[in-house]
């Protein structure tokens, strides 16, 4: 079974904290996607990659950034979390040519609360 | 600009009842239109597809059927279940790099 894995479930980090979330997909896919989901705003899209060491901005990028040095895996980084970074994140995957018929395979979602 | 619609929830319903969830599109052309669902504390799956006008998607015993002429994907299914509670998405591609873009999701709350 084909899979997007995100390292932790739940996260509870401090204020001005570096915090990195995890993303591993197993189905070689080119494109991988960081969103957050909050009540009222649907998903929003922090940063996305098409290929290995390459990275777009999304729609929200401010106080986060992203890494990835290996095809399988997309990191993102909270440089210094604050409260209004409390929120769930899911990573996503795609074909590179395939989403316009395949879509997206998510994550099951990191819960972040900075306090 | 490309944009989605989705009507706001949350949508409740007895259980055998008859569901719509309306979604509507702005876009260039015709592209491919997407439902996904987010069951409670998981990530979203994707739940069918329609890739070109007139097509229908269907899984599960949900329907959706792509109409260039009202630039409509509306979700229906004939009788819901309990376990169809969950949140529903509406979602199309855009741009370049295949980016999705979201509708802010449809809560169904469906009652025993």
């Amino acid at each position: 079974d084909v899979k997007v894995t995100q390292s932790s479930r739940y996260l509870v980090k401090r204020t001005g904290e570096k915090v990195f979330l995890e993303c591993v997909q197993d189905m070689d896919h080119e494109n991988m996607f960081w969103y957050r989901q909050d009540p009222g705003l649907g998903l929003r899209l922090i940063y996305f990659s098409y290929d290995v060491k390459m990275k777009e901005k999304g729609d929200i990028p401010e106080g986060y950034s992203v890494s990835r040095e290996k095809k399988e895996r997309f990191s993102l980084i909270l440089e210094s979390a604050s409260t209004n970074q409390t929120s769930m994140y899911l990573c996503a995957s795609s074909l590179g040519g395939g989403v316009r018929v395949h879509g997206y395979t998510f994550g099951s979602g990191t819960r972040l609360t900075v306090v | 600009g490309n944009s989605v619609t989705q009507m706001e929830g949350p949508v409740t319903l007895s259980e055998e009842a008859f569901l719509t969830i309306n979604c509507t599109y702005t876009a260039t052309g015709y592209p491919s239109l997407f439902w996904y669902v987010q069951y409670p504390g998981e990530g979203l799956q994707l739940l069918l597809k329609a890739t070109k006008a007139d097509d229908k998607g269907s899984n599960k015993g949900f329907e959706a059927t792509y109409r260039k002429e009202t630039t409509s994907f509306h979700l229906e299914k004939g009788s819901v279940q309990v376990s169809d509670s969950a949140v529903y998405f509406c979602a199309l591609p855009l741009g370049n790099f295949n980016k999705f873009y979201f509708g802010s999701g449809t809560k169904l709350n469906v009652k025993p």
